[in-house]
């Protein structure tokens, strides 16, 4: 499979735990993004990245949460100290500059419970 | 107001119908316009970018008005696979070049038999 990967697919926490989530985007895509996404909403923009460097964040992107992208490839989004409104899906999305009109691609998600 | 505003829907419509969704954006510096379908608990997909001059894609058809900050779908002769929820979408760009997409909430479409 060739498309935009993550992992876990799911994690139930109990309110107060940190998680971390990975996406692995399409091979030789440069840009990398994460957007969440609450039952009955749309996805909504977190945080970006042109190779290693995080360029753009949300204003949802509170102090709990942070993302890296290290070597430009894989990418990791944590949560510090879990609240139950963190409870969503964990949407990751990559593209390629000047490809397709920018298409992003995304990722089947992390589904995020916390109790 | 929320920045992409859609109707929640949702439709039913026998097979065969022709349905048609809205939505209205309130950013002007929006610089291009997508429709994504999301399947139930699955991720979002390009069905299609939405141009001024309008687009067609087999039975699909979008279209933009940047005066109205209006877009829309058409869906003709609508098949049981169409089923799913119709995101509007509306990107800004960013630092770098990359791309802001910000999405409506979608508009749930069932087709029925």
């Amino acid at each position: 499979d060739t498309g935009v990967s993550q992992n876990p697919r799911h994690k139930i926490t109990k309110r107060g735990q940190n998680v971390t989530f990975r996406c692995d985007p399409i091979s030789e895509h440069n840009r990398l993004y994460w957007y969440r996404q609450t039952l009955g909403q749309g996805p909504e923009f977190l945080t970006y990245f042109q190779n290693e460097a995080q360029l753009e964040k949300s204003r949802l992107l509170s102090d709990r949460f942070s993302a890296e992208r290290p070597k430009g490839s894989f990418s990791t989004l944590e949560i510090q100290r879990t609240e139950q409104g963190d409870s969503a899906m964990y949407l990751c999305a990559s593209s390629l500059a000047g490809q397709g009109g920018n298409e992003q691609f995304f990722g089947p998600g992390t589904r995020l419970t916390v109790l | 107001r929320k920045e992409v505003e859609q109707d929640p829907g949702p439709f039913n419509v026998p097979e065969g119908a022709t349905v048609a969704f809205n939505c209205t954006y309130s950013n002007s510096a929006s610089q291009s316009f997508f429709w994504y379908r999301q399947d139930c608990r699955k991720e979002p997909k390009l069905l299609m970018s939405v141009y001024s001059s309008g687009n067609e894609d087999g039975r699909f058809t979008a279209q933009l008005n940047r005066a109205s900050q209006y877009i829309s779908l058409l869906i003709r002769d609508s098949k049981l696979s169409d089923s799913a929820t119709y995101l509007c979408v509306v990107n800004i760009e960013l630092t770098g070049g990359g791309n802001k997409l910000t999405f409506g909430t979608g508009t749930q479409l069932k087709v029925e038999l």
